[in-house]
């Protein structure tokens, strides 16, 4: 299967300070990417998708000052935190399908962030 | 509106067969996955339906009834590593995935 790889897995950052994730597919393009935040005991939420070259298409409710999302390359997107918040404490994942038709989306490993 | 459906936790005993249920309603339809998940990591594939039936895969098999918007995922052999949780994602007309909350399964000894 295709690998994605996300980093960093855990940060602790302080309020007020910005967090840059990075996902990578390393061994296949990437169209499409999407991030994923989720909190204990829920299901995955789809903040946005992101599309290389283009800007990301947010979902409804998520500020896009706040999670600036970059798709520079076919195998680079990267998800800021910008101005952290405790409340901003969560599981952000992203995942990577090749296609947008894609059978399967590839996963990163997630990053834990916690903001104190 | 789009919906997934699934159970919140189910109890299962080592060696023991269990299934997991998933009822879906989209906006089209593009094929049903199951994904694993354990506690602090990122999900990973299992399964993906598109056509009605049975898909078996070692210990793990999923089925899709397209007519009823339904799927379950069964598992065989129940091993303790298999104590996570299971999330059924439906690929929308825009092959968007919805998902949904995902189902803790406790495997006793």
């Amino acid at each position: 299967g295709a690998v994605v790889s996300q980093h960093p897995s855990r940060v602790i950052c302080k309020s007020g300070t910005s967090v840059k994730i990075e996902c990578r597919s390393l061994d296949f393009q990437a169209t499409t990417m999407f991030w994923y935040r989720q909190f204990p005991k829920k299901s995955l939420m789809l903040m946005a998708t992101s599309n290389e070259g283009s800007k990301a298409t947010y979902e409804q409710g998520v500020e896009k000052d706040k999670f600036l999302i970059n798709h520079a390359s076919l195998t680079l997107s990267t998800l800021t935190v910008t101005s952290a918040h405790p409340e901003d404490s969560s599981f952000y994942i992203c995942s990577a399908r090749r296609l947008p038709e894609s059978t399967e989306a590839f996963f990163g490993q997630g990053t834990r962030l916690t903001v104190v | 509106g789009q919906n997934i459906d699934q159970p919140t936790e189910m109890t299962a005993t080592e060696g023991a067969i269990v299934q997991i249920n998933c009822t879906y309603q989209t906006s089209g339809f593009n094929g049903l996955f199951w994904y694993q998940q354990h506690a602090g990591e990122a999900p990973t594939f299992l399964s993906y339906n598109v056509l009605d039936g049975l898909e078996e895969k070692g210990r793990f098999s999923s089925f899709l009834s397209r007519s009823k918007g339904y799927s379950y995922l069964l598992l065989k052999e129940l091993q303790m590593k298999d104590s996570a949780s299971y999330l059924c994602a439906a690929s929308d007309s825009n092959y968007q995935l919805i998902w949904g909350a995902g189902t803790k399964l406790i495997i006793k000894p």
